[in-house]
């Protein structure tokens, strides 16, 4: 059980596309889901946090206009970056959570901006 | 939200137990303590999570003293395949922003044969 699924794995876009990142529980209703990004030998960084039918709350220094966090359903978030540049760049990872229970996470989605 | 203090790296061999000690010094009352296994180009994988006392699952073992300050995840009998990063964390279990985790630097648990 507690399985959350992401798409795409990976992509690889030019310079000022938008790409949009799927992020669903399968087998549970998340009310809520969390956003991170990851850089090659480091942590991961929280970035946001959204709750179904509102909207997301971003960590500081994370742009709200720039990461657009849609939580439409108990079962799926979306993370859009707009207009992505090469230093957007990175590996976004989701979460999804049921009350009082633990946080399971998706397998990553890889992001390459050329 | 508590901050976790855990080694940066530790060394071990096949068939050994090992422990991985977490320092949770200023944990809350409604925190809870969850760990996390991370292999390289995937998500973090639930290991375990608890409050207090011990809590044991099919793959490890959590020890927590009466304190709550600390915490010693046990992976008895470790394999190659038990190379990876592993996350303690501190966290409220509640709804919404009260859940979120923020994560440290991790153990780098390298499994040699």
């Amino acid at each position: 059980g507690a399985v959350v699924s992401q798409h795409p794995s990976w992509v690889i876009c030019k310079s000022g596309t938008s790409v949009k990142i799927e992020c669903r529980s399968l087998d549970f209703q998340a009310t809520t889901m969390f956003w991170y990004r990851q850089f090659p030998k480091q942590s991961l960084m929280l970035m946001a946090t959204s709750n179904e039918g509102s909207k997301a709350t971003y960590e500081q220094g994370v742009e709200k206009d720039k990461f657009l966090i849609n939580h439409a359903s108990l079962t799926l978030s979306t993370l859009t970056v707009t207009s992505a540049h090469p230093e957007d760049s990175s590996f976004y990872i989701c979460s999804a959570a049921e009350p009082h229970q633990p946080q399971h996470f998706g397998d990553g989605t890889r992001l390459s901006i050329l | 939200l508590a901050k976790t203090t855990q080694p940066i790296s530790m060394d071990s061999y096949e068939g050994q137990e090992v422990n991985i000690t977490c320092s949770h010094n200023n944990i809350a009352t409604n925190d809870y303590i969850t760990w996390y296994q991370q292999f390289p180009s995937q998500g973090p994988r639930f290991i375990i999570q608890g409050y207090k006392t011990k809590v044991t699952n099919e793959v490890a073992s959590l020890f927590i003293p009466a304190d709550r300050k600390s915490s010693t995840l046990s992976l008895p009998r470790v394999s190659l395949s038990d190379t990876a990063v592993y996350y303690c964390l501190v966290g409220d279990r509640g709804s919404g922003n009260t859940g979120k985790l923020i994560f440290g630097q991790g153990t780098t648990l390298q499994v040699k044969p």
